[in-house]
This record gives C-alpha cells, sequence and structure tokens, in this order.
C-alpha cells in the first residue's frame, strides 16, 4: 500500500478563498483523523470518522471549516472563506481498529495570503 | 479537558541521553505512543506501550510509565545528530463507542555535535 496520501501537498491561496485538502487513507482502515499542526498548539484534532461517518467535530475551529467522508477511499477537509491564521500544515492519518497506530499522510502545508 | 502536554525544546550533545517527558489526560488509555517527525514529514510511530507496563526498551528507546501520575517518558541513548526531530506523546482515548488519538505540542530535540 502507498500509504496515506494527501493532496496537494502545499497550497498557497488568497484570503476569502475556499480551499479543499484531500485525504485517501490505507485501504481497508475505518478510521480517518484530521489534525492541524502550528508551533504554538501542537497537533489538534479537527475532526475523525469511524466507518465514514463523522464520530467528533468538537475540533473544528469555527463554522468556516466542514469535512466529508464519502467513501471509505476519500475524505475532504474544506476552509471557506479561508483567513490567514488558518495557515499551517494540515494532516491526514488512518487506522485500522483500537490499539493500532495511526499512520499519517506527508500533510498539506497552507498558507492564506 | 483532553490535553497531553510535553516541553517544547530539549538540546543534546551527540552521544548523550535524551529525555522526552510527557504527561497525559485519560487514566482509562490504554496504549500510549511516541512519534517522530522530521523536517518536511509526516509522523512515524517510534513505540508505544500499553498501560500495564511500566517500562519497554527496544534497541536504544527506553520508555517508562508511570500510572499513577500520568507521565510518560523517552529515553534514546547514545543520541545522534539523526536523532534531531520533533517528538511527540499520544493517548488513545475511547470515546463514543470509538477510539481516537490525542497529541501533544512535540517536543523539538537538537543534537549537537
Amino acid at each position: 500500500d502507498a500509504g496515506v496520501i494527501q493532496s496537494p501537498r502545499h497550497e498557497v491561496t488568497e484570503m476569502g478563498q475556499e480551499v479543499t485538502l484531500r485525504c485517501k487513507p490505507i485501504s481497508g482502515h475505518n478510521s480517518l483523523f484530521w489534525y492541524r499542526q502550528t508551533m504554538m498548539r501542537g497537533l489538534e484534532l479537527l475532526i475523525y470518522f469511524n466507518n465514514n461517518v463523522p464520530i467528533d467535530d468538537s475540533g473544528m475551529p469555527e463554522d468556516r471549516f466542514s469535512a466529508k467522508m464519502p467513501n471509505a477511499s476519500f475524505s475532504t477537509l474544506k476552509i471557506q472563506p479561508s483567513e490567514p491564521r488558518d495557515s499551517a500544515v494540515y494532516f491526514c492519518a488512518s487506522s485500522s481498529g483500537w490499539g493500532s497506530e495511526a499512520f499519517f499522510g506527508q500533510g498539506t502545508r497552507l498558507t492564506v495570503v | 479537558g483532553e490535553d497531553v502536554e510535553q516541553s517544547l525544546f530539549l538540546s543534546v550533545r551527540e552521544g548523550d541521553s535524551s529525555v522526552i517527558n510527557c504527561t497525559y489526560t485519560d487514566s482509562s488509555s490504554t496504549y500510549l505512543y511516541w512519534y517522530k517527525q522530521e523536517p518536511g514529514a509526516g509522523l512515524q510511530l517510534l513505540t508505544y506501550i500499553f498501560s500495564n507496563m511500566d517500562m519497554k526498551q527496544d534497541q536504544r528507546l527506553t520508555v517508562l510509565l508511570n500510572k499513577k501520575d500520568k507521565h510518560l517518558s523517552l529515553r534514546i541513548a547514545d543520541t545522534q545528530t539523526g536523532d534531531s526531530a520533533i517528538y511527540f506523546c499520544a493517548e488513545s482515548m475511547r470515546f463514543s463507542g470509538t477510539y481516537k488519538y490525542i497529541f501533544g505540542t512535540g517536543t523539538r530535540l537538537k543534537v549537537l555535535a
């Protein structure tokens, strides 16, 4: 398996624009997690899915953020409208069950100017 | 709360031992993890420990767990320049019949030659 695949790797956008980040989890994994990494706050859990169903979105900072998982092999994280304070590295991770490790993608570095 | 706390920075000389500390919040966490993040990359699992263990050794890595104080540490023996990275502590927490991973802020280890 190629691992967790995220796209794009880098995204530069202007304030107010819509941004969509994409993730393909490892085949067979039933849980998918979206994290945001910043220097000050470390790795924050934004939302996670189990069997394509959103379980906990309490980490989503504002209504400008939304996430979907239409099927077991694809998820998106959307920011609309984007703001400069959204600039961070966004990671997607997947895992196969309780007690297993979380496998991370390479991340998307988002810069909002 | 769900905070996992770590110090932000650690600097050691090559050949010395490094000790990275972490405190977690959920006393029922069964699995605790250490991840390593190299520049520009995602997180990779280094090691993990079950909560019924006090210590786990894996080559140069030693993990110590104090459940009473909810304290986890990672010791790297004979630290090398290639060990320079960010190290994350994480706990696997039960939630709504599923589970999620809560990560700390990460400790940036710098190894001086």
